[in-house]
């Protein structure tokens, strides 16, 4: 079946550091990606998505690239600030329209 | 404005008893999908709706039960069966028609026992 794979975490950097988050995936046919962000004691949100290969997407200043050839989708900021402080899942919904798989989440702490 | 509310926000069960988690959406959302998730794991899927009067289990249905008989609401009860429920659990729904939608969340009902 479906599954995401995420890098573990807690991630603790510094404000304005370079941000990347691993994410690979198995999936049969042609998935949709996405990244969501959740913050404490809320439900989660749509960060960006991508829905083909060399697809990139990107909100706020986060950035992830489709990538079929090496089955992932990393991602990105080149600076981030202590407000980017948050729980972050890679994701995709597969040719099984009514599911979606989810990674297991990775902590990030940014300090002032 | 458009969108998902969970209620309560917390819930406590006392041991040997069902509860209910209210779930309704005003986004005119055909599927919805119910979440379990516990500390530093992802999203595990309990029952998931693509359409009013019908339902199937995700991966982890067992102690749970729900019911769609209206497109707005989608509760689900945590039986006396699930021995293990004190979690966070997430309702979202998703447009159907887009097969590459995203998920709308709800804000979470956070269930413990007494």
């Amino acid at each position: 079946g479906d599954s995401v794979t995420q890098m573990e975490g807690p991630v603790t950097l510094s404000e304005e550091a370079f941000l990347t988050i691993n994410c690979t995936y198995t999936a049969t046919g042609y998935p949709s990606l996405f990244w969501y962000v959740q913050y404490p004691g809320e439900g989660l949100q749509l960060l960006l998505k991508a829905t083909k290969a060399d697809d990139k997407g990107s909100n706020k200043g986060f950035e992830a690239t489709y990538r079929k050839e090496t089955t992932s989708f990393h991602l990105e900021k080149g600076s981030v600030q202590v407000s980017d402080s948050a729980v972050y899942f890679c994701a995709l919904r597969g040719d099984n329209a009514g599911k979606s798989t989810f990674g297991d989440g990775t902590t990030l702490t940014v300090k002032p | 404005d458009g969108g998902i509310t969970q209620s309560p926000k917390y819930l406590f069960r006392k041991e040997g008893q069902n509860v209910t988690l209210s779930c309704e959406q005003n986004l005119n959302h055909d599927a919805m999908y119910w979440y379990r998730q516990d500390p530093g794991q992802g999203l595990r899927l309990i029952y998931y709706s693509q359409i009013v009067n019908d339902f199937q289990k995700g991966d982890i249905a067992e102690g749970y039960s729900v019911s769609r008989e209206k497109k707005e609401s989608f509760p689900l009860t945590v039986t006396s069966a699930q021995k293990n429920p004190t979690a966070f659990y997430l309702c979202a729904s998703r447009d159907r028609q887009g097969r590459n939608e995203k998920l709308f969340f709800g804000s979470g009902t956070q269930l413990s026992v007494l």
